[in-house]
């Protein structure tokens, strides 16, 4: 099946510093993923939706320029928390679907392991 | 985006079955009904989805109201492994894998052995 790799799955960085999570679909093409961000014990929220070759499409409320996403290629997207504060630590987690001409709502989407994010 | 009603927290005993509720009164006649479920510390898992017929795959069964305004995600034998939150989501079948999953919070299922 439909597999997505992230990486790193934690990091601690110092206040101030940018960080960069990879997202990367495995055995399938991803023209598009998404970012969610999940604190403890609260429910996944969507941060943006990172479109292969285009701007990413962001949620209300998440600023832009703090997480820069990069779609650069078929099977990579990136999520750089820029100028990080203890507020940004969180879980970060990417997801995609196979799709693609002739391949319908007929999958499931297959979500990436997470990246545990500590700023201190 | 239709909303969906989970209830925050169900028990189970192990080797039992298990019946997880979701409502989803204002579904669209083109709305898919996916089921995830999160373990803790790692990104969520694809459970089932359906349209309008009952699904069954090696992980789970999908019970579809006829009216479509609820559905049952049944695990016909629960296991430890199968503690986590479960999630159901809507998701319209137009714009391919452009469209996005909106999480709500889920429900919380215990297994005690």
């Amino acid at each position: 099946g439909a597999v997505v790799s992230q990486h790193p799955s934690w990091v601690i960085c110092k206040s101030g510093t940018s960080v960069k999570i990879e997202c990367r679909s495995l055995d399938f093409q991803a023209t598009t993923m998404f970012w969610y961000r999940q604190f403890p014990k609260q429910s996944l929220m969507l941060m943006a939706t990172s479109n292969e070759g285009s701007k990413a499409t962001y949620e209300q409320g998440v600023e832009k320029d703090k997480f820069l996403i990069n779609h650069a290629s078929l099977t990579l997207s990136t999520l750089t928390v820029t100028s990080a504060h203890p507020e940004d630590s969180s879980f970060y987690i990417c997801s995609a679907r196979e799709g693609g001409f002739g391949r319908g709502p007929k999958y499931g989407y297959t979500f990436g392991s997470g990246t545990r994010l500590t700023v201190v | 985006d239709a909303k969906t009603t989970q209830p925050n927290s169900m028990e189970s005993n192990e080797e039992e079955p298990v019946h997880l509720p979701c409502n989803h009164s204002t579904i669209s006649g083109t709305d898919y009904i996916h089921w995830y479920r999160q373990l803790p510390s790692q990104g969520p898992e694809y459970v089932i989805h359906g349209l309008t017929s009952n699904v069954n795959n090696r992980m789970a069964s999908l019970a579809i109201a006829e009216d479509r305004k609820s559905s049952t995600l049944i695990l016909h034998r629960a296991t430890l492994r199968d503690a986590a939150v479960y999630y159901c989501i809507l998701r319209a079948s137009y714009g391919g894998a452009t469209n996005k999953l909106i999480f709500g919070t889920g429900t919380l299922l215990a297994v005690q052995p």
